[in-house]
């Protein structure tokens, strides 16, 4: 089963302060992924890594960024959050040894930024 | 490019009935197909997959899909839900230059008793 974990749930926060969103994954697998989900839209990807040291854009443009230290550990930071970032943020880890697009999610991250 | 969509954003059901989540793709090469289930405040879960062989793929829970290629869709059937089958249904294809997941917009399944 997917061992997967996101923090905080829920962060309500005003304007101008910095956030940082966690995900730690204890199944040992090299990629890690953040999607942005709104309401009524589908996931778009921020930010990916396929290993330590490896970052990557995803497809939807974000202020945000990601750091890959460990490779169970990949959190998300916005040094100025704005209302504009008031979204779902959901965490996904895969094994290369899987089949593609297998992934494993967290629970997600509420952000309110008002 | 590849993309997908859901083409119901909410489909209310009563309890026992059947339901079928339409999803159609657009791919000009191989796809592999995905659904993923998101239940109330929690993650998405993979719920069944089409990567080659048989094109009826099925759950552990009753949902099935049929791969159709020549109508490039991928729809998401059960003969009778329940009150727990109640979330947001996620269609899925792999993009084949980059190898990461496209999603659909979502379609809320609302099971009524």
């Amino acid at each position: 089963e997917a061992d997967i974990y996101q923090t905080p749930r829920y962060l309500v926060i005003g304007t101008g302060k910095k956030i940082t969103l966690e995900c730690s994954q204890t199944m040992g697998h090299d990629k890690m992924y953040w999607y942005q989900q709104d309401p009524g839209m589908e996931l778009h990807l921020i930010h990916y890594s396929y290993g330590v040291n490896s970052t990557e854009k995803g497809d939807l443009s974000s202020e945000s960024t990601v750091s890959r230290i460990r490779t169970e550990h990949f959190p998300l930071t916005l040094e100025s959050a704005r209302p504009s970032h008031t979204s779902q943020y959901l965490c996904a880890s895969s094994d290369t040894t899987r089949v593609p697009g297998e992934l494993f999610f967290g629970e997600g991250s509420r952000l309110t930024v008002l | 490019a590849q993309s997908v969509t859901q083409l119901d954003s909410q489909v209310p059901v009563f309890e026992e009935a059947p339901v079928e989540l339409r999803c159609n793709y657009s791919s000009s090469v191989s796809v592999y197909l995905f659904w993923y289930v998101q239940y109330p405040n929690q993650g998405l879960q993979l719920l069944l997959k089409y990567l080659s062989g048989s094109t009826l793929v099925e759950s552990i829970n009753g949902f099935e899909a049929e791969f159709n290629k020549s109508q490039t869709s991928f729809h998401l059937r059960k003969p009778s839900v329940h009150i727990s089958d109640t979330a947001e249904y996620f269609c899925a294809v792999i993009n084949s230059n980059t190898g990461k997941l496209i999603f659909g917009q979502g379609t809320t399944l609302q099971v009524k008793p």
